[in-house]
């Protein structure tokens, strides 16, 4: 069965720490690994990732995929207050048809 | 605003009615998905079309569920004979199909069935 792990469930940093969240994933058909920001509504689009150890970056947010290890991981450096959130990871793995993981909660305390 | 749009936002509903929900997708986008987000999890997938027709549907989608993509345009969810089970947000993301192309999700629908 096609599954997606993210850890940690949650955790709880302080401005301006370095976070760091985990997605392995085992899937028949793997084509992409994407990572979305879900505040109080619907996921936003932060990268989609297809070949492994090229790092894709956006200001803090930074992201790499390893196709040995099924895995990627997501880093958020200086975190703010504003980058609290839910981070979900999903891989596309037939054609279109995305599985999501259970996602992780970040928490920036000021 | 051209974004994914949904309607309506919010709906509380008696157990046993039926309920309908729309997604309008981003204009240019011929994939549409509907997603279900219960608390703590990440969205599960329900169904997805290209342009009108329905590719796939979940097993987990019983059949008081259907959905509608009549004109490849804007698209519909129906539940019917709801149950309190079916409480959820239901989300719906589109997409353009050129190969590996990310999902554009709408505000979704929160659903409460008492």
């Amino acid at each position: 069965e096609d599954k997606v792990v993210q850890s940690p469930l949650s955790l709880v940093v302080h401005e301006g720490d370095t976070v760091t969240l985990n997605c392995s994933y085992e899937v028949t058909n793997f084509r992409s690994l994407l990572w979305y920001k879900q505040e109080k509504k619907a996921p936003t689009f932060l990268f989609m990732l297809t070949s492994s150890g090229i790092e894709k970056k956006s200001g803090r947010l930074s992201s790499i995929l390893d196709k040995k290890e099924l895995s990627s991981i997501l880093n958020i450096t200086a975190t703010q207050t504003g980058d609290s959130a839910i981070y979900l990871c999903a891989v596309d793995y037939s054609w279109g048809k995305f599985q999501f993981g259970a996602g992780t909660q970040v928490v920036v305390t000021p | 605003d051209t974004g994914v749009s949904q309607n309506p936002r919010h709906k509380i509903t008696k157990r046993g009615q039926n309920v309908t929900f729309r997604c309008d997708p981003i204009s240019e986008h011929n994939r549409l998905y509907w997603y279900r987000q219960t608390l703590g999890q990440g969205p599960e997938f329900l169904t997805y079309f290209q342009n009108e027709a329905q590719l796939e549907k979940s097993r987990l989608l019983s059949d008081r569920f259907s959905a509608e993509r009549p004109k490849g345009s804007f698209s519909t969810l129906e539940i019917q004979r709801t149950e309190q089970g079916d409480s959820a947000m239901y989300l719906c993301a589109s997409s353009l199909s050129r190969g590996m192309d990310e999902q554009y999700f709408g505000p979704g629908t929160r659903l409460t069935v008492t």
